[in-house]
């Protein structure tokens, strides 16, 4: 499978404990984004990579989450104290540096906090 | 700042009639739009892209959304729904407004099919 692969799938944990997640890109992509997905809602951009610089960071991304991309392909998103709201669906997608910015999701992660 | 707000949030059809999704976008720049599919408990899946290039642009199993720059809108249609048609669907605009270009999504448009 050539795809864009996240894990966990799914991911139960209680309120203050860290979580890590990987997505591995297509390989070769060298932008790579994290979204997020709450219920009934789109998803919301986290942060971008491009090779392992992390060029954006959304004002949704706390200083309790973190992102990597250390060797320009893997990433992982790291959520340290974890709070209820941040049950959520956690999809990573990437892409060719081409004009038309086609990305491609992985099935995400779904993260429960109880 | 570009932003996509679609019309509806629930949208109900029965097999074999026609399906309108409708978007209207936002954009100072010449935008890339895009609409994606969600089935349950799946990922998004690509169905079509506009890039100005031409205004009606097909997609995969048998969807098609047609630019059009005098209504900002980019709206979704098919001739004939199918039950497997049944999902979410987001319209999507590309930021280019600085070196990211992230996508923004709408909220999302869920389509039932009616046997």
């Amino acid at each position: 499978d050539t795809g864009v692969s996240q894990n966990p799938r799914h991911k139960i944990t209680k309120r203050g404990q860290n979580v890590t997640f990987r997505c591995d890109p297509i390989s070769e992509h060298n932008r790579l984004y994290w979204y997020r997905q709450t219920l009934g809602q789109g998803p919301e951009f986290l942060t971008y990579f491009q090779n392992e610089a992390q060029l954006e960071k959304s004002r949704l991304l706390s200083d309790r989450f973190s992102a990597e991309r250390p060797k320009g392909s893997f990433s992982t998103l790291e959520i340290q104290r974890t709070e209820q709201g941040d049950s959520a669906m956690y999809l990573c997608a990437s892409s060719l540096p081409t004009g038309d910015n086609e990305q491609f999701f992985g099935p995400g992660t779904r993260l429960t906090v109880l | 700042a570009q932003s996509v707000t679609q019309l509806d949030s629930h949208v109900s059809v029965s097999e074999g009639t026609p399906v309108l999704l409708r978007c209207n976008y936002s954009s100072s720049y010449s935008p890339s739009l895009f609409w994606y599919v969600q089935h349950p408990n799946k990922g998004l899946q690509l169905l079509l892209k506009y890039t100005s290039a031409a205004t009606l642009v097909k997609g995969i199993n048998g969807f098609e959304a047609e630019f059009k720059k005098s209504e900002t809108s980019f709206h979704l249609t098919k001739p004939s729904a199918h039950m497997s048609d049944a999902a979410e669907y987001f319209c999507v605009v590309s930021d280019l407004s600085g070196a990211t270009n992230k996508l923004i999504f709408g909220t999302g448009t869920l389509l039932a099919v009616q046997p």
